[in-house]
């Protein structure tokens, strides 16, 4: 079982709805991390958090510490936005694992 | 620019051949790591390094080595005894505030 779980896996949307993408980890983080991976398949960092919230545009990361869950929010999502979103944890000793991604489509 | 560089793009190699990716940080990051990533799949840590001359297995070590010998390198061999070389590999660092990654290997062993 992996660390780090993702849902969906698959996600489809119509722009401008509000997407949420869900991510739970099984043992103690000291950080998460959410990237995004284009197509041709450079990733970028989105967020890192170890409590509380963060926002960047349209963009909205939570972390649940107790309930070891943290969600990731676009909001009036475009087709630009279409990518795979990964979320990882970042464990003792700068153990770094991440899990399957959610790959999202969001349609004109 | 402050980034990570990885070399190169494209490889293609014979089975039974060893073959080394380069990747090199300007960041100053203490910590590097390496992944694989096979089509319509996750992130899979192969090997990382904290610091100089210390490195640890990550989740799917075998038929990889690595050598951490200066802060700004982190090579990572593949070698004959991977039994399915062929993927996409990216190198990693982690800051104090993101993780940074190369723009990736495609390693092709035919």
């Amino acid at each position: 079982k992996n660390e780090v779980e993702q849902s969906p896996q698959n996600l489809t949307a119509q722009e401008g709805e509000f997407i949420t993408i869900n991510c739970s980890y099984s043992v103690g983080i000291s950080a998460l991390h959410w990237l995004q991976q284009h197509p041709g398949g450079g990733i970028v960092s989105l967020f890192m958090l170890s409590s509380g919230k963060k926002k960047h545009g349209r963009l909205i990361a939570t972390i649940n510490i107790q309930e070891k869950h943290s969600s990731l929010h676009i909001t009036a999502s475009h087709p630009r936005d279409s990518a795979v979103y990964i979320c990882g944890g970042e464990t003792s000793g700068s153990r770094l694992t991440f899990g399957e991604g959610t790959q999202l489509t969001v349609n004109p | 620019d402050g980034g990570i560089t990885q070399s190169p793009k494209y490889l293609f190699r014979k089975e039974g051949q060893n073959v080394t990716l380069s990747c090199e940080q300007n960041l100053n990051h203490d910590a590097m790591y390496w992944y694989r990533q096979d089509p319509g799949q996750g992130l899979r840590l192969i090997y990382y390094s904290q610091i100089v001359n210390d490195f640890q297995k990550g989740d799917i070590a075998e038929g990889y080595s690595v050598s951490r010998e200066k802060k700004e390198s982190f090579p990572l061999t593949v070698t004959s005894a991977q039994k399915n070389p062929t993927a996409f590999y990216l190198c990693a660092t982690l800051g104090g505030t993101e993780a940074f990654f190369g723009q990736g290997t495609r390693l092709t062993v035919v």
